[in-house]
This record gives structure tokens, C-alpha cells and sequence, in this order.
């Protein structure tokens, strides 16, 4: 299968910690990378490879993932968290095509 | 700093073609792919294609096979992505994207493409 799913919507209340999670058959060969959307700004890069933060991403951002199940934990949920989250890893065909998940909006109460 | 600096938005009629532009700076351009991201508003995250800068190779998603074309010149470390016969549904805001072997990293500013009568 060559696609990545995700929850719509997830919410978490302020300082508490959340996971979004990502599934699909690519991810028990490739990891995820996941990405931060804010509204009107271009995506930016959280978490790459089996748990590695970009630099100026906070530490509060962690990956992990499970046989066909990637997982972003944000641990204490920040008002400037509020945002869509995407998963992306390589399609596991061979043939060098990325996927995307749909997105998951989190909202920070 | 890696910036990746796109063209302008732009506006086309139904059936036309519109060729983005995405300049990179602050690194070896030959050295990471480059990937093309479309948004539609509302919508999430599409992935178009990539291509090497060095040797100019190409791999489209099944979708836009036939209507896009990625290329580089490389002596202005610009990447291009063209795309042709375009319907409304095409209205997007398209995004280069640097990447390498695991991971996309660095974004484009994204462009407004509008199609519309």
C-alpha cells in the first residue's frame, strides 16, 4: 500500500503530552520525517530519522516508531504547538517516491 | 543559511502551462535532490516529484506523470517545475523542498499558483 494515514484532529491541554501517530506499510522499511504548518507559513521540519531534532527544535518534540506506526510526542504541549502536523517517509516500492499523511490538527487548549 | 527562494504567484487560464522557479543558496545545489510540494487551500501536503540537480534525473508521482517537467540550471542553482494543460483543480500553492537519501528538510517560501477563466 502506498499510503500514510493520520488522524484528523487531536487536542491536548496546555503542558500535557501528546502523541500523533502515522500508519502506513512504508514505515517498516523507511522512517518518518515529520513536519510543523502553520497557517500561511511553509512546512517545517521537527523530527527526521529514528528520533533526530533540526536544530532550534525544541526537545519537547520526540519521534519514535513500530512496525507500521510512526509517533510524534510532544511532552508538555505549548500554546505555539498549535498547528497541522504531516508525516512523510519514501514509498516502500523501490521506485523513489515520497508520501505524505493527511495531516493532523493540533489544537492546544 | 539554506534558502530556498521561489518565483512569484501567478495566475493562468484553463489549458495553460505555468513554470515556478525555486533559487537555492547557502549550500552545494548539486549535492541534495530537490522535491515539488503542492498545497491546495484547506488541503494537505502533495508530493510531486524530485529531481538530482547533478545529473538531472527525474521521478514524478503517478498523477502528474505527462504534465509536469522538473529541471535545473545549475550554473544559477535554480530548479524548475513546469506544469501544463492546467484545470482549477491545479489552484495550489506549490513548494520546493531540499532533500537528501532519508529526509526533506529545507522549504521554499511556497507560490501561489491561481488558475482560473
Amino acid at each position: 500500500s502506498s499510503e500514510l494515514t493520520q488522524d484528523p484532529a487531536v487536542s491536548v491541554a496546555l503542558g500535557q503530552t501528546v502523541r500523533i501517530t502515522c500508519q502506513g506499510d512504508s514505515l517498516r522499511s523507511y522512517y518518518a520525517s515529520w513536519y510543523q504548518q502553520k497557517p500561511g507559513q511553509a512546512p517545517v521540519l521537527v523530527i527526521y530519522g529514528k528520533n533526530n531534532r533540526p536544530s532550534g527544535i525544541p526537545d519537547r518534540f520526540s519521534g519514535s516508531s513500530s512496525g507500521n506506526t510512526a509517533s510524534l510526542t510532544i511532552t508538555g504541549a505549548q500554546a505555539e504547538d498549535e498547528a497541522d502536523y504531516y508525516c512523510n517517509s519514501r514509498d516502500s516500492s523501490g521506485n523513489h517516491l515520497e508520501l505524505f499523511g493527511g495531516g493532523t490538527k493540533l489544537t492546544v487548549l | 543559511q539554506v534558502q530556498l527562494v521561489q518565483s512569484g504567484a501567478e495566475v493562468k487560464k484553463p489549458g495553460a502551462s505555468v513554470k515556478v522557479s525555486c533559487k537555492a543558496s547557502g549550500y552545494t545545489f548539486t549535492s541534495y535532490d530537490i522535491n515539488w510540494v503542492r498545497q491546495a487551500t484547506g488541503q494537505g501536503l502533495e508530493w510531486m516529484g524530485w529531481m538530482n540537480p547533478n545529473s538531472g534525473n527525474t521521478g514524478y508521482a503517478q498523477k502528474f506523470q505527462g504534465r509536469v517537467t522538473m529541471t535545473r540550471n545549475t550554473s544559477i542553482s535554480t530548479a524548475y517545475m513546469e506544469l501544463s494543460s492546467l484545470r482549477s483543480e491545479d489552484t495550489a500553492v506549490y513548494y520546493c523542498a531540499r532533500g537528501d537519501s532519508s529526509e526533506i528538510d529545507y522549504w521554499g517560501q511556497g507560490t501561489l499558483v491561481t488558475v482560473s477563466s
